[in-house]
Formats: structure tokens, C-alpha cells, sequence
């Protein structure tokens, strides 16, 4: 089967550094791609790894290790905003992504 | 520019009723997809085009779902009869072919009674 797999939960203080990890299983995977959704919002493109390595853009990063199916996405200097559910997803060779059941990120003050 | 757009925003029928959804992409983007998400979960694709071809519908429930594009533009996705475990967010998204940025309308969200 196909799945992803990344922690329920992350609770973390305002300027604090973050990372939300994901593991992953899929046929023809061609790349992980992380997503951000805000209460009652629609998911929104933070960043995509088509290679292995580190991706970063501003505040937030991504990195991806082929292989050992897994990723992450790393938040620095953490905002209230940055409050919402960010969902690590995996694009095949077919151009299917598939999609983790999501983080909800809580920032504290 | 404009993004996706979706109607309604919120739905609520009663079971065995019909729904329909739709979803105008963003100008120029030749794929279009369905989701469907539950609360507390990742969006599960239902269908995707690429202009007016759907080339992978192997999700959608097809005794009850349907779904078109004509003109390679604007879709509808809809549902008949509807179920209680229908009720569900509907998201479409968009993007410009083989491209790995997809677009995300605001979605609607569907309640069966």
C-alpha cells in the first residue's frame, strides 16, 4: 500500500525552531512536497524535494532523504500564524500526490 | 490573478438527495483535481484531468459520483443519491500540467442529515 506517516500533534513557543517529521511508503515516489492549512482554509504549497538534501525558503525548510523514505519540514523563529496543520505529501511518477493525515502545529506565546 | 474558485461554500441536503459542486481553476492550468477530506485527515484524491481528459478516476465511487469538464475548463463533481458519510470538505485544486505546485480552491463543505 501507499502511506505517509507524520506525528498528530506539535505544541511549540512563539521564536522557537520546530520540525515535523514524515516517513513514507509509496510506489513510483518522485518527490515529497509539504502543504499548510489553516482552520476552515484551503492547503497551501510551502515546498516540494525532488532531490535529497535541504530546501529552504525564508523561515521554513525542508529536507529529504531518499534512502530512508523520510522527510521534514523545519519552522524557525515561530509565529502565532504559523498555527495550522501542515501535511507532508508524496508525488509518484504517475503525477498522483498522496497525502499524510496532517500535523496540527500549535504556537504558544 | 484570480485562484480557484468553488460553489457553494457550504451544502446541506438530506440523504438521497443529489449535490453538485463547482470548481472554475486558475486561467491556463491544464490539470484539474478533486478531493475529498475529512475532518482530521489529508485530502484524498477523487479525480484528475488533464485538460478534458479524466486520466485517473480509480477513487471516485462511480454508482454515486460523477464528474465532467467540458472545454477543458470549469468542472462539476457531483453526487447522487447522497449518503451520510458523504459529508465531507470537497476541495479542488489546480495546476499547470506536469507542474508540482497544485492550487487550492477554498473547498465546500458538504452536510448530509
Amino acid at each position: 500500500g501507499q502511506s505517509l506517516e507524520q506525528p498528530s500533534e506539535v505544541t511549540a513557543v512563539e521564536g522557537a525552531i520546530v520540525q515535523i517529521n514524515c516517513t513514507y511508503q509509496t510506489s513510483g515516489f518522485y518527490g515529497l512536497s509539504w502543504y499548510q492549512q489553516h482552520d476552515g482554509g484551503a492547503p497551501t504549497f510551502l515546498s516540494y524535494n525532488g532531490l535529497d538534501g535541504l530546501e529552504e525558503t525564508g523561515r521554513f525548510s525542508s529536507f529529504l532523504s531518499r534512502s530512508d523514505s523520510y522527510g521534514y519540514l523545519l519552522l524557525q523563529e515561530l509565529q502565532m500564524k504559523d498555527s495550522a496543520s501542515y501535511f507532508c505529501a508524496a508525488y509518484n511518477q504517475g503525477g498522483k500526490l498522496i497525502f499524510g493525515q496532517g500535523t496540527e502545529l500549535s504556537v504558544k506565546p | 490573478e484570480a485562484g480557484v474558485v468553488q460553489s457553494p461554500r457550504y451544502k446541506i441536503i438530506e440523504k438521497k438527495q443529489p449535490v453538485a459542486f463547482w470548481c472554475n481553476p486558475i486561467s491556463g492550468h491544464n490539470t484539474l483535481y478533486w478531493y475529498l477530506q475529512n475532518l482530521g485527515q489529508g485530502p484524498e484524491l477523487l479525480i484528475r484531468y488533464e485538460n478534458e481528459e479524466a486520466v485517473d478516476d480509480s477513487q471516485l465511487p462511480k454508482d454515486r459520483f460523477s464528474a465532467e469538464r467540458l472545454k477543458g475548463v470549469d468542472s462539476t463533481l457531483k453526487i447522487q443519491p447522497a449518503e451520510l458519510g458523504d459529508s465531507a470538505v470537497y476541495l479542488c485544486a489546480s495546476s499547470l500540467a506536469g507542474a508540482h505546485e497544485q492550487y487550492f480552491g477554498p473547498g465546500t463543505r458538504l452536510t448530509v442529515t
